[in-house]
């Protein structure tokens, strides 16, 4: 079965400091992968996604993530957090459909709250 | 991208009463969904709507519960029947398959449903 590990709960960072926040995923082939932010009170924000090709993904707001297979990983990284990066972040696995590659239904890690220190 | 128009963002509801949550985007899609996030938690699926046919429940959700319609490619409707406490969480709209650019493998999502039940 499809699930999404994110085994860090809550994390602080100092504010220029570097980040990255952990994802692991269980899926039989390679799968679509997704990281989002949920700021309080907020919708989810696509961040940065994989489906194929470059394993290094560039994302909005200065973040990247790394494929990688053999770890069956996906980690979020940012060189220098910003106070307004302070967020709850959800890493997601997809499988595609035949429908010309739309995403099927996301199973979402439980997700990590960020806290960024002054 | 997709734009998802959520009704209502918010709402109070006494228990024993039904809430119908209406997600319309703004473009054709493949694929409409519709999550849960109970407070403090991560996003559960409840269920695909399909056009024209019965949606696709996952396991721990029911049609007598969660009746969801979609009548056509740009919208679909969750009610949340005979309500209980239990039942506060935000609801979510999310499509993919763009039908009408090639960004048809992303998944977006609305800004939620809040929903208390006193």
């Amino acid at each position: 079965a499809q699930s999404v590990t994110q085994p860090d709960i809550h994390i602080t960072v100092s504010e220029g400091a570097s980040l990255e926040l952990r994802c692991n995923y269980s899926y039989g082939a390679t799968p679509y992968l997704f990281w989002y932010v949920q700021s309080p009170g907020q919708g989810l924000q696509l961040l940065l996604k994989y489906f194929s090709g470059d394993t290094l993904v560039q994302g909005i707001k200065g973040f990247e993530a790394e494929f990688k297979r053999s770890q069956s990983s996906f980690n979020l990284r940012k060189p220098s957090v910003h106070w307004s990066d302070a967020a709850e972040y959800f890493c997601a696995v997809g499988a595609p459909l035949n429908y010309g590659g739309a995403t099927n239904k996301l199973i979402f890690g439980t997700g990590t709250l960020l806290a960024v220190q002054p | 991208s997709a734009v998802i128009s959520q009704k209502p963002s918010r709402d109070i509801c006494q228990r024993g009463t039904s809430l119908t949550i209406q997600c319309q985007v703004d473009s054709q899609v493949t694929m409409m969904f519709w999550y849960r996030q109970q407070p403090g938690q991560s996003l559960t699926l409840i269920a695909t709507a399909n056009q024209g046919s019965e949606a696709t429940y996952e396991s721990g959700f029911v049609i007598d519960k969660f009746p969801i319609s979609r009548p056509n490619l740009t919208f679909s409707t969750l009610t949340v029947s005979n309500m209980s406490p239990e039942d506060s969480s935000i609801y979510l709209c999310s499509v993919s398959g763009l039908r009408s650019t090639l960004m048809n493998t992303e998944a977006f999502f609305g800004q939620g449903t809040r929903l208390t039940v006193v």
